[in-house]
């Protein structure tokens, strides 16, 4: 079944740029009905959509982190990838990348869209 | 402060039924946007449990339900059992911040 698994730097320092990486295996990260994103959580507090990208290149951003957040994707090696720059301690968080299902809701007039699987998270902790 | 409201905490003693709100705006769940629960048992990734207000995914036992009526949405819990004990999270979608946004969670602890 469809996996993802995230990697990348553990700790970084203040100001300097929080790179990830997530892999997708048991599937295709170019299907169409699917997104991809990440979100965050900070120790012992909630959930945050930081982004979500399309295999085609497509981005959308979490307004809140928007002038801080860049996207991608490689379809050659099934993998999407976050950067997050000028990081400072309130970026310290669990990073969870996920597949978000697509569909459109023709009642409201809108794509709606869900994380219908996750990977398991790496802790990223910002410190000098 | 999230956009959508969650009690931080609500409990239950085996076999009872509980329910846990999600209480939006005019910009989310006012405007007829889907909402969405998820389960996180600490220490996991959190799993999906309702999708699109009412859908339970393969997997997920009818003792979960979700609905929705106006600016909340609610997700009950029928013959609560010991491994219910997790926090639960809303997410929909809000027209003002053009983006996804997530409930601040409910802790649920079964008695």
């Amino acid at each position: 079944q469809l996996q993802l698994q995230e990697s990348g730097s553990g700790l970084v320092k203040p100001s300097e740029t929080l790179s990830l990486t997530c892999t997708v295996s048991g599937g295709s990260i170019s299907s169409s009905s699917y997104y991809w994103g990440w979100i965050r959580q900070p120790p012992g507090k909630g959930l945050e959509w930081i982004g979500s990208i399309y295999f085609s290149g497509s981005t959308y951003y979490n307004p809140s982190l928007k002038s801080r957040v860049t996207m991608s994707v490689d379809t050659s090696k099934n993998q999407f990838s976050l950067k997050l720059s000028s990081v400072t301690a309130a970026d310290t968080a669990i990073y969870y990348c996920a597949r978000l299902y697509s569909g459109y809701n023709w009642g409201s007039s809108y794509h709606y869209y869900y994380m219908d699987v996750w990977g398991k998270g790496t802790t990223v902790t910002v410190s000098s | 402060q999230s956009v959508l409201t969650q009690p931080p905490s609500v409990s239950g003693a085996p076999g009872q039924r509980v329910t846990i709100s999600c209480t939006g705006s005019s910009s989310n769940i006012g405007a007829g946007y889907d909402v969405h629960w998820y389960q996180q048992v600490p220490g996991t990734a959190p799993k999906v449990l309702i999708y699109r207000n009412t859908n339970r995914p393969s997997g997920v036992p009818d003792r979960f339900s979700g609905s929705k009526s106006g600016t909340s949405a609610s997700l009950a819990i029928t013959g609560l059992q010991a491994e219910d004990a997790a926090d639960y999270y809303c997410q929909s979608y809000d027209s003002s911040l053009s983006g996804s946004v997530f409930g601040g969670g409910t802790k649920l602890t079964v008695l």
